[in-house]
């Protein structure tokens, strides 16, 4: 199977902006979470999707918004960009039998805000 | 906070040698698992262990958990370069919470 893909790899943004990143999960998992990731916070969870709900949401401001399809794909966007979100933003997707789950993440995007 | 806390931040050892990292956390949890970064890249998942489990391996890796000092510890034998990596502990959500809570992570490093 192939894993979790994410795109775009790398984005530079400038503050103020918007952005929208794209996630597709394994073929078959239906839960897909997202991260952040930063030097100074750590890996931080944003939000799980599951059959196109928002299943859970971590403490992130109302600027971080995602959504999935019914393929399971999903987006998060972040809107009115700040220095601070410059990160890593990481996908995983998990199936949604067996608990406990473990969860499959992509190679990230890079995003960069100046 | 249910967030891990490893220990140590950052460990160098000489290939062949054996590295362990620990984890702690401040309340109960239903599982832990640990996961494998390289270099700022994607996560790689290596062992899930239950609350009810004490022990579980996978090849050269040995995770315990201990849940009444609230700790796990990650056993990596016979060291590789390739080993050469973060390591995190995360605690899984209940079921239904696909949520994990990372720890700050180990910095290993493997000199050849």
């Amino acid at each position: 199977k192939a894993g979790v893909t994410q795109t775009p790899r790398y984005l530079i943004k400038t503050r103020g902006q918007q952005v929208t990143l794209s996630c597709s999960p394994i073929s078959g998992h239906r839960s897909v979470s997202w991260y952040q990731q930063t030097p100074g916070q750590g890996l931080q969870f944003l939000f799980e999707y599951f059959s196109e709900t928002q299943r859970n949401k971590g403490n992130f401001p109302g600027r971080f918004s995602g959504r999935q399809f019914s393929n399971s794909r999903s987006e998060m966007n972040v809107s009115t960009l700040e220095l601070g979100d410059s990160a890593l933003y990481l996908c995983a997707s998990s199936p949604i039998t067996g608990f406990p789950y473990e969860q499959y993440f992509g190679p990230g995007t890079r995003l960069t805000v100046t | 906070s249910q967030q891990g806390e490893e220990d140590p931040q950052a460990l160098s050892i000489q290939e062949g040698e054996n590295a362990t990292m620990n984890c702690s956390y401040k309340t109960s949890i239903n599982n832990l698992q640990w996961y494998r970064q390289n270099s700022g890249r994607g996560l790689v998942h290596l062992i899930l262990i239950r609350s009810n489990e004490r022990e579980k391996h996978s090849g050269r890796l040995r995770v315990t958990l201990d849940t009444s000092k609230k700790s796990s510890s990650l056993l990596i034998t016979a060291s590789r370069a390739a080993d050469t990596a973060s390591y995190f502990c995360a605690i899984g959500g209940p079921q239904g919470a696909q949520k994990l809570v990372f720890g700050q992570g180990t910095r290993l490093t493997i000199n050849p």
